[in-house]
């Protein structure tokens, strides 16, 4: 069985300020992991993924995620937030074609 | 096409009536995926095609629900007899067979049942 926990559900930055939004993931065999952000009224854009490479995995718009399996996370950072990152971000988890979602994070950057 | 289209983007319906969604995918995916998004939480999972595969239901949550696809085109998602904890956004995604290339979603179908 697998599931994902993520573990805030609303985070708040100031611009500039790194990015941090966590992950936990349970799965009983070799997972792929990814992130995917969903911007307010527009469909969910694929950020970054994890299948079994390297464990630190670089995405899009500076957007970085490390894959610990001692510790079964997939945290997302970012060094610094920018105003258009203000979005809602699914971390997900598959071992077949069905992925679970979890529940999201707000992310909200203030100026 | 470039991407997944979806269509409509907006449906208001009555309660009782049944409603149809369309998902386009992306020309060569071979798998199609529905997803329903209740407001303010994650994504369920509804339905998967791969090819000419038997489809996995897995996650339609009653026999309300249906689904169909030819092939490798377009898919169509069913509800009968809408009720009002049906309103959510209906996400349709596609992708090659290989899982790890990850899916690409369309922008939804926002569903209210009143």
């Amino acid at each position: 069985a697998q599931s994902v926990t993520q573990l805030d559900s609303h985070v708040s930055v100031s611009e500039g300020t790194p990015v941090l939004l966590r992950c936990n993931y349970s799965s009983s065999y070799s997972p792929s992991l990814f992130w995917y952000v969903q911007h307010p009224n527009k469909g969910l854009q694929l950020l970054l993924k994890y299948t079994s490479a390297a464990t630190l995995v670089k995405g899009i718009n500076g957007f970085e995620a490390e894959f610990k399996k001692s510790e079964t996370s997939f945290h997302l950072t970012k060094p610094s937030a920018h105003m258009s990152d203000a979005a809602e971000y699914f971390c997900v988890v598959t071992g077949t074609y069905k992925y679970i979602f979890g529940t999201g994070t707000r992310l909200k950057v203030l100026a | 096409g470039a991407g997944v289209s979806q269509s409509p983007s907006n449906k208001v319906t009555e309660k009782g009536k049944d409603v149809e969604l369309r998902c386009d995918p992306i020309s060569g995916h071979t798998a199609l995926y529905w997803y329903r998004q209740r407001l303010g939480q994650g994504l369920e999972f509804l339905i998967y095609f791969q090819g000419n595969s038997a489809p996995d239901k897995s996650g339609l949550p009653s026999d309300r629900f249906s689904a169909e696809r030819t092939g490798e085109s377009v898919s169509t998602l069913t509800i009968q007899r809408t009720q009002q904890e049906d309103s959510a956004v209906y996400l349709c995604a596609s992708s090659v067979e290989d899982r790890v290339y990850g899916y690409t979603f369309g922008s939804g179908t926002r569903l209210t049942v009143v």
